[in-house]
């Protein structure tokens, strides 16, 4: 059973909009979220993260929040550009750091 | 600028065969996970280490999977034999204290016949 899921397998987005990227979870002791960017031939990389004790965090154009009572995060980017277009997955620690738990990844392309 | 690093990038073997996919963290690092990547299960947990002590295997066929650390710079995921199931991208990560982001090697794609 999924306990990090990422519904949406693809999402496609104009330039300059916004891209909004959901992910749930169903374990109440994940306690610290991230996402990861991955490419194609490499191997994901760390993007943003946020503890479950805030309810946002911002680096530059991306953007996470974190809803708990609906264990529902999401990554917002604004404006998308086309070096955006990748693998993107949410992961959750749990119990501070005795697992940690990847969703199935959501396929982001940004059309110019 | 320090990295995980796995060898071999490809490996093509005969369903029975032996095949020994090699990590090396990055210096300091104390845990170590390994993932694999199909097309259904996104990032699957293989196992994981924290100061070279396996903590958590439990995402590892037993029967044929294993995974070691001989030391703090090389960790070892061996499939013996192999089956044309287990053909995927498999990624090692590496991470400096728990709750902290990974950073994972560019991934070893196995393919089995």
């Amino acid at each position: 059973d999924q306990q990090v899921k990422q519904n949406s397998p693809s999402l496609s987005v104009q330039e300059g909009r916004i891209s909004i990227l959901n992910c749930d979870y169903t374990n109440s002791m994940f306690d610290y979220f991230l996402w990861y960017k991955k490419y194609p031939a490499e191997g994901p990389t760390f993007l943003i993260s946020i503890s479950s004790i805030k309810d946002k965090n911002e680096d530059g154009r991306f953007t996470v929040f974190l809803n708990k009572s609906a264990k529902h995060l999401s990554l917002h980017i604004v404006p998308s550009q086309p070096g955006d277009s990748a693998v993107y997955f949410c992961a959750a620690w749990e119990n501070a750091g005795n697992m940690l738990t990847f969703g199935g990844g959501t396929r982001l392309m940004v059309k110019p | 600028d320090a990295r995980v690093t796995q060898t071999p990038r490809h490996k093509v073997t005969e369903m029975g065969q032996e095949v020994t996919m090699r990590c090396q963290p990055i210096l300091g690092h104390n845990t170590v996970f390994w993932y694999r990547q199909t097309m259904m299960q996104g990032l699957e947990l293989l196992a994981y280490f924290r100061n070279r002590a396996p903590l958590d295997d439990s995402g590892m066929p037993k029967d044929r999977f294993s995974a070691e650390m001989p030391d703090a710079t090389l960790a070892t995921l061996k499939i013996q034999p192999s089956e044309p199931r287990d053909s995927a991208v498999y990624f090692c990560a590496s991470g400096l204290e728990e709750s902290s982001p990974l950073h994972f090697g560019n991934g070893t794609r196995l393919t089995v016949t």
